[in-house]
């Protein structure tokens, strides 16, 4: 079973780069059938997906988010990073890394998740 | 993007309860539903996939339905363990989106 681990800073100053960093491990990020997401949660909101890579460095992205979000991979340490600009409070939550599973006919949607780290952005 | 309505938002019930959530998809997503649990503090864990299919090792009273743009989530016999928050969540669309959450409590 696939296990995903989430490191970063836990506070971030407004108009700053938000950085994460999401380590797999109990199997490849390089499967055919696997994409690597990211989706955050406001304390006592719900979740929002914030996009997702493939092993291949294809992304896809929210459009809410697109403009300030980026994230990459690198297949050799089995890690995939997501990096946020322009910060404000707003984008205080608890942010989790995720596989999503596309096996089979249609896949399961997001099967794996990280435990999440908490960011906090303030001065 | 496609918006995934969740009723009702907080439920309340007692062990033993048989209970009924529902999800409605603002266009059609065929069976590209997800539900999941959340428990204060923890990621969300993965119930059911495309609609009715249990994941492993989840617990047999646990059970979904529909298609199209109308889905429930039932557990049949409610246990202590269950009390939590459960989001719908489509993956339909390259841009996943999830309900707004239902919060079954005591």
């Amino acid at each position: 079973q696939v296990q995903l681990q989430e490191s970063g800073p836990g506070l971030v100053k407004p108009s700053q780069t938000l950085s994460l960093t999401c380590t797999v491990s109990g199997g490849s990020i390089d499967v055919g059938s696997s994409y690597w997401s990211w989706i955050r949660q406001p304390a006592g909101k719900t979740l929002e997906w914030i996009g997702r890579i493939y092993s291949s460095g294809i992304t896809t992205y929210n459009p809410s988010l697109k403009s300030r979000v980026t994230i990459s991979i690198d297949t050799s340490k089995n890690q995939f990073s997501l990096g946020l600009n322009s910060v404000t409070a707003a984008d205080t939550a608890m942010y989790f890394c995720a596989r999503e599973w596309r096996g089979g006919y249609g896949g399961k949607g997001i099967d794996s998740w990280g435990q999440g780290t908490l960011v906090i952005v303030s001065s | 993007d496609i918006q995934m309505t969740q009723s009702p938002s907080t439920l309340s019930a007692s062990v033993g309860d048989r209970v009924t959530i529902t999800c409605r998809a603002s266009l059609h997503i065929n069976m590209w539903v997800a539900w999941l649990q959340q428990k204060p503090g923890k990621a969300p864990k993965l119930l059911i996939y495309k609609a009715s299919t249990l994941e492993s090792g989840v617990p047999s009273r646990f059970s979904g339905s529909g298609s199209g743009t109308e889905f429930t989530l039932t557990i049949s016999s409610l246990q202590p363990d269950d009390f939590a928050t459960y989001y719908c969540q489509q993956y339909s669309s390259s841009v996943y989106t999830f309900g707004q959450g239902t919060k079954l409590e005591i």
